[in-house]
């Protein structure tokens, strides 16, 4: 089955510096990538996904890319700000007809110092 | 849309009991997932139920089990609860054919 590893598992960064967190999957035939965020004592939250068919794509301050050869996805934070900090959970699915559950990352840990 | 609802938010128990979790999906939705998140193992996929059906499971033990209703409301059940079964329980749902999944506020779990 899949099996997705997430790094680095806690980051700090400087307000208005970047944060890339990284994942790597296993199963070639997974298709779908969401990242999520959980802000203490509340629900994920999906933020952005990339499907296999694109490898990158923006919204505001936040990118995904993804290299579907090396089987790794990364998450870009620009102009971090103390509301992004959380904990960031990347997960991989096969989506032919929403049969594949999600299997996620362990979560990184992203602390935004003011 | 009212977003997916749980009950209850918080719940102990003593080894050896059992306990209901209950999720309300978003109107429309029939798809439901069921997670264990603990501090250690991240998120786990429980099992996913569609239509009344359940189309995935994971790898936990029978003593985990649900189902779902013909509203797309599921419950999931835990039977002679472990201390290891202490977590976060949260459920998401879907709408048909699509891959976002959206999370409920989850059920705390704590067992004595």
């Amino acid at each position: 089955g899949e099996n997705v590893e997430q790094h680095p598992s806690t980051l700090s960064v400087q307000e208005g510096d970047s944060a890339v967190i990284k994942c790597t999957y296993s199963d070639s035939a997974s298709n779908y990538f969401p990242w999520y965020k959980q802000e203490l004592g509340k629900r994920p939250q999906l933020i952005i996904d990339i499907r296999s068919n694109v490898g990158e794509k923006k919204d505001q301050r936040i990118a995904v890319t993804l290299n579907k050869t090396a089987k790794h996805f990364s998450l870009h934070i620009t102009e971090t700000q103390p509301e992004d900090s959380a904990v960031y959970f990347c997960a991989a699915s096969s989506w032919n007809s929403g049969n594949t559950p999600l299997v996620f990352g362990k979560g990184t840990r992203l602390s935004v110092i003011a | 849309k009212a977003g997916v609802t749980q009950t209850p938010r918080y719940l102990i128990k003593t080894r050896g009991q059992q306990v209901t979790l209950s999720c309300s999906p978003i109107s429309g939705h029939r798809s439901v997932s069921w997670y264990q998140q603990t501090p250690g193992q991240g998120l786990q996929f429980l099992f996913e139920y569609f239509s009344e059906t359940q189309r995935n499971k994971g790898n936990f033990p029978g003593r985990f089990s649900g189902r779902q209703f013909s509203n797309s409301r599921s419950e999931m059940n835990v039977s002679t609860l472990e201390l290891g079964d202490s977590a976060l329980y949260l459920c998401a749902s879907r709408e048909p054919h699509m891959e976002t999944q959206y999370f409920g506020p989850g059920t705390r779990l704590t067992v004595l």
